[in-house]
């Protein structure tokens, strides 16, 4: 079975400057979709970034970056930039290739201050 | 067109309740996922459907907990005799569809019921 670990309970960071959320993850599969969710104290869990495990090129979407090191098993989710509505819990999750379920991290939750 | 909608946002129920929890996908999306969330946890795993198939039910707790897709769209998580261990937040996810052997879609999420039982 997989699992997902998130180390970090809460992180806070300063508005403008940049945090990294870890997440490790156990599998003996070679083939899977690595995601980092976000969900604002509103409950609605959004998609921020998606990594297929065959691709060697961290993916980037915005002030949002990942260093997947599959080796490691390791992917971390880079925020640059912080911004207040950037608060929120963060999820890391793991699916196989032909899985049909997301598996979830505990979550870190992260404060911007200003 | 809309996101995945969840109804109601929340719910009472007395232990012992019988409790229906509705999701509304987003329109044409295949597969349609329901997730338990407990307070400050990750969500968890507890069923998956394939146009009205149910594939996947290996998440649901107990015999009290019922899902059901009838038509293909709109489904329904039914929790019979509802326990204080049942409270959390239900949540529903859409994905637009099913390529080979696995949903390498992207699944979208509701709001969720949040479920408390007294």
């Amino acid at each position: 079975a997989q699992t997902v670990t998130q180390s970090q309970p809460e992180m806070s960071v300063q508005e403008a400057e940049t945090v990294t959320l870890s997440c490790t993850y156990d599998t003996s599969e070679n083939n899977y979709y690595l995601f980092w969710y976000k969900q604002p104290p509103s409950r609605q869990m959004i998609l921020v970034i998606r990594q297929e495990a065959y691709k060697q090129q961290n993916a980037t979407e915005n002030r949002f970056s990942v260093n997947f090191q599959k080796a490691a098993k390791s992917f971390s989710l880079k925020i640059s930039d912080s911004q207040l509505g950037d608060t929120a819990m963060y999820f890391c999750a793991f699916m196989t290739i032909y899985g049909n379920k997301l598996v979830f991290g505990a979550g870190t939750i992260l404060r911007v201050k200003s | 067109g809309a996101g995945v909608s969840q109804s109601p946002r929340y719910k009472v129920a007395k232990r012992g309740q019988d409790v229906a929890l509705r999701c509304d996908p987003i329109s044409g999306h295949v597969s349609l996922f329901w997730y338990q969330q407990a307070l400050g946890q990750g969500p968890e795993f507890l069923t998956y459907f394939q146009n009205e198939a149910q594939l996947d039910k290996s998440g649901l707790p107990s015999d009290r907990f019922f899902a059901e897709r009838p038509e293909g769209s709109v489904s329904t998580l039914k929790i019979q005799r509802t326990q204080q261990e049942d409270s959390a937040v239900y949540l529903c996810a859409s994905s637009l569809e099913r390529i080979g052997g696995g949903s390498q879609e992207t699944q979208y999420f509701g709001p969720g019921t949040r479920l408390l039982v007294l």
